[in-house]
């Protein structure tokens, strides 16, 4: 089956530094690529995705890079806030299939 | 985007009782749903995928007489944990794919707390 492999398990920068997430899998048929970002006790939400046959989707603040024959995936962040402090998943996935596999978490902590 | 909920929010049950777990989704139909459980600090681990109309399918090591799943309608899949132990104490999320978009994203509820005693 798929494994998905995510680092670093924390990261901490500075107010309005930037910050990578990187996760890697096993399973080249993998097409779909979420990211979750999970605050305290409460359920993930979905910040982000790109599928396979795309490199890189952006939004705002928020941007993702995929690279199919390596087969990794990043989540980059600009300019954090400390709003940005939560617990962040990658997963992979195949469309029809639907089940995503996740990685274990990074916990980001942005500090003022 | 899609809303998905979960009823109850926490639970707190003695050991060798039974627990429902219901997860809805409110504004869109879904004919799968998925239950995942989650320690402190760790990630989301599949359980089960709940399909309307037919048997779940379970994950490896997962025992299906200890949780039962029954997705009766396109809205409600529900998790029932039978003879609950301490050791069924965690936070359990489900999620349901919206089909409508494309990719069909998961949607997740906003999970139920169970403390066993």
């Amino acid at each position: 089956g798929e494994n998905v492999e995510q680092h670093p398990s924390t990261l901490s920068v500075q107010e309005g530094d930037s910050a990578v997430i990187k996760c890697t899998y096993s399973d080249s048929a993998s097409n779909y690529f979420p990211w979750y970002k999970q605050e305290l006790g409460k359920r993930p939400q979905l910040i982000i995705d790109i599928r396979s046959n795309v490199g890189e989707k952006k939004d705002q603040r928020i941007a993702v890079t995929l690279n199919k024959t390596a087969k990794h995936f990043s989540l980059h962040i600009t300019e954090t806030q400390p709003e940005d402090s939560a617990v962040y998943f990658c997963a992979a996935s195949t469309t029809n299939a639907g089940k995503s596999t996740f990685g274990d978490g990074t916990t980001l902590t942005v500090k003022p | 985007g899609a809303v998905v909920s979960q009823h109850p929010s926490w639970v707190i049950c003695k050991s060798g009782t039974s627990v429902k777990i219901e997860c809805r989704s409110l504004d869109f139909q879904a004919t799968t749903m998925f239950w995942y459980r989650q320690f402190p600090k760790q990630s989301l681990m599949l359980m089960a995928t709940s399909n309307e109309g037919s048997k779940a399918t379970y994950e490896q090591g997962v025992e299906k007489d200890k949780f039962l799943i029954n997705h009766a309608s396109l809205t409600l899949s529900t998790l029932t944990v039978t003879s609950a132990h301490p050791e069924d104490s965690s936070f359990y999320i489900c999620s349901a794919r919206d089909l409508r978009e494309v990719p069909d994203t998961q949607y997740f509820g906003p999970g139920t707390r169970l403390t066993v005693l």
